[in-house]
């Protein structure tokens, strides 16, 4: 049972368009929420991390805002371009403090983004 | 520079075979980590190693076996192939100081047939 939901699957988006990914959690022990993208035949890249004593991130067109309160946080993609067309994978990593978090890095399904020209 | 290498790229099993998959990463990272990606499911995580000879289960371990012999290197091998485990299989590595950046491999589509 996947620990972060994340939603929609797939989504085609407009170039100049904006493109909205959700992630939803419960583990109220995660602090810490990257954001990884994929392209075919390649590994997940980091692409913005945010962790949960700010609402929102913003990195050139890639924007992440997150809701403490709600458990919930999304990836925003202004002017999408078909460069940004690839899988979109949001994360969530338990406090440092309390155990070996790194190795408890979970994932979202997964969202694949298509910006058609 | 070369991050993570994994090796080999493409490999299909029959049932029963069992396999090495390779990865080495030249970052001197402490932590390493095998993953599993399959449509609809995202990243799962198999093994991981907070350094070398320290190994640990991660969601998804059942039929895996890891051992982590040198900073470098961490493999993955598979006991005996099942079509279960037909899936694209990530390395991926960090220095392991607070949330610190995972580095993935190319990944190694295996099929099991």
């Amino acid at each position: 049972q996947q620990q972060v939901k994340q939603s929609p699957q797939s989504l085609i988006v407009q170039k100049g368009g904006i493109s909205i990914i959700n992630c939803a959690y419960e583990n109220t022990a995660f602090d810490y929420f990257p954001w990884y993208q994929q392209f075919p035949g390649k590994g997940p890249a980091l692409l913005i991390a945010i962790r949960p004593d700010v609402s929102e991130k913003k990195e050139g067109r890639f924007t992440i805002s997150f809701n403490k309160s709600a458990k919930q946080f999304s990836l925003h993609i202004m002017d999408s371009q078909p460069g940004d067309s690839a899988t979109y994978f949001c994360a969530a990593s338990p406090n440092i403090m309390t155990t070996d978090s790194w190795g408890k890095l979970q994932f979202g399904a997964g969202t694949q983004v298509v910006v058609t020209p | 520079n070369a991050g993570v290498t994994q090796t080999p790229k493409f490999q299909v099993l029959k049932t029963g075979q069992s396999m090495t998959l390779q990865c080495a990463q030249d970052m001197n990272h402490e932590y390493m980590s095998w993953y599993r990606q399959d449509p609809g499911m995202g990243l799962r995580l198999i093994h991981y190693s907070v350094g070398a000879g320290i190994t640990d289960q991660g969601e998804v371990p059942n039929g895996y076996n890891v051992s982590r012999s040198t900073t470098e290197d961490f493999p993955l091998r598979l006991l005996s192939a099942a079509p279960s485990q037909t899936s694209v299989y990530f390395c991926a590595s960090s220095s392991g100081t607070g949330h610190s950046e995972a580095f993935f491999g190319q990944g190694t589509r295996l099929t099991v047939v």
